[in-house]
């Protein structure tokens, strides 16, 4: 079975810091990723969504990479806000409309 | 329209109850998901339903029941929960089919259950 990682597990930086978030996965055979977040007590947003044959997406102050055959994905923010506080999540799609969840990384951008 | 609407936002049950979750969505997708999310965990995969077939079940236990009536409605039917099944339900949505490598994946805003 698919296992996704996410570190790390909570982060707490000071605004205007650029961060990274990592994401790992243990099936490299992903048709794609797609970065989340979730704000407390709400659904998912989806953020980015990488194809299996692309290395990056960017939207805005957000880069998302794909190294598929190491099993790594990271989510680049740039000029971190105190509204990008909320929990990230990145999710892995496996053939079967399967998409498996990664752990999460809490942030916390302290104005 | 990328919405995925879920009624109710909140529930509360006896464990002798019967309840349903209602999802809709209006998007044309042909695949619907039910995800289990409790505090400070990532979801977890309950049902995947593809062109109104289920596709998927997560080894789910028989006391939920899901159903999809037609293309844009799917209900998570509830019976006989046990508090520990206290949770939020996501429902979400997706173009669907097995080659659509390119979809992505839509989220309702969840129905917070509780089972007392």
């Amino acid at each position: 079975k698919q296992e996704v990682t996410q570190i790390p597990a909570a982060l707490s930086v000071p605004e205007g810091e650029n961060l990274v978030l990592n994401c790992s996965f243990t099936d490299s055979a992903i048709y794609n990723l797609q970065w989340f977040r979730q704000d407390p007590g709400k659904g998912l947003t989806s953020l980015l969504l990488i194809q299996s044959s692309q290395r990056e997406q960017t939207s805005g102050r957000l880069n998302a990479s794909l190294d598929k055959s190491s099993g790594r994905s990271t989510l680049y923010i740039a000029a971190s806000q105190p509204g990008d506080s909320a929990t990230y999540l990145c999710a892995v799609r496996r053939g079967g409309n399967q998409f498996y969840f990664g752990t999460g990384t809490s942030l916390t951008v302290i104005p | 329209d990328t919405e995925v609407t879920q009624t109710p936002k909140h529930l509360v049950m006896g464990m002798t109850n019967k309840k349903s979750l209602k999802c809709e969505q209006h998007m044309g997708h042909r695949a619907m998901y039910w995800y289990k999310q409790k505090a400070k965990k990532p979801p977890e995969l309950m049902f995947v339903y593809s062109y109104e077939k289920l596709s998927i079940n997560e080894s789910v236990p028989s006391r939920f029941s899901p159903e999809c009536p037609n293309s844009s409605l799917l209900n998570l039917h509830l019976h006989a929960l046990q508090p520990e099944d206290s949770a939020l339900y996501l429902c979400a949505s997706s173009r669907g089919g097995l080659a659509s490598s390119g979809n992505t994946i839509y989220f309702g805003e969840g129905s917070w259950l509780t089972v007392v």
